[in-house]
């Protein structure tokens, strides 16, 4: 019984790196979320994706970031030329394709540092 | 834009004592409503959530939560706490049911039970 998978489960870059984190949501799940936790912080909202459409990423870095959900394989959130401020834990959730009174279920997360 | 307060950073409470952790929202409209825990190292479990009916919600863990329209505010609470309720406790609030749009969550209540 697969939950959402997140993977790595930590991960070191040097500034000036790329990062990518990946997602798997739950059997049966379409669309995704991605969340940034900072020390101290709540989760605040960074994009949402369905298979090969993004629908919003209002909460995204104009710079840097990217996202994507492609129609085979998991989704995956993209960092280039990371910086000391991107170290913080970024979650993955899932919700069912049908259903909009359907919670998100969330990943372990992944931890970023940079050094 | 929907927003969140979680009052109180840090609560301790002796186990076997009762809890009560605030949550108050700001949304135009009948806003979804969770809550969350977060253990260390973890990703966030739905402890209930709140859609529309009954006012008063039951979840797992013995956990209930009170919506009251009047306060905009969604507390948590048990009746007798475990030393493995401590934990970080989150509440969000989504425009939809959670299956179509990003949370907004509050900064989060750290509980420490003390023995």
């Amino acid at each position: 019984n697969a939950g959402v998978m997140q993977n790595p489960r930590h991960l070191v870059r040097r500034r000036g790196q790329e990062a990518r984190l990946r997602c798997s949501p739950m059997k049966g799940h379409s669309h995704v979320y991605w969340y940034r936790q900072l020390p101290e912080e709540g989760l605040k909202f960074m994009v949402y994706l369905q298979k090969e459409n993004i629908i919003d990423e209002s909460g995204m870095p104009k710079e840097r970031f990217s996202a994507e959900f492609p129609k085979e394989g998991p989704s995956i959130l993209r960092i280039q030329q990371v910086v000391r401020g991107d170290s913080a834990a970024y979650f993955c959730a899932s919700s069912p394709l049908t259903g909009r009174d359907q919670p998100q279920h969330f990943g372990d997360g992944t931890r970023l540092s940079i050094l | 834009a929907q927003s969140v307060t979680q009052p109180d950073i840090h609560i301790t409470v002796s186990e076997g004592a009762s809890l009560e952790l605030r949550c108050n929202y700001s949304y135009g409209a009948t806003p979804y409503l969770f809550w969350y825990v977060q253990s260390p190292g973890q990703g966030l479990q739905l402890l209930l959530k709140y859609f529309s009916g009954d006012t008063l919600v039951q979840g797992i863990k013995g956990f209930e939560a009170e919506f009251k329209r009047s306060q905009s505010s969604f507390n948590l609470r048990k009746p007798s706490v475990h030393w493995s309720d401590a934990a970080e406790y989150f509440c969000a609030v989504g425009v939809s049911g959670g299956g179509a749009d990003g949370l907004t969550f509050g900064k989060g209540t750290h509980l420490i039970i003390q023995p």
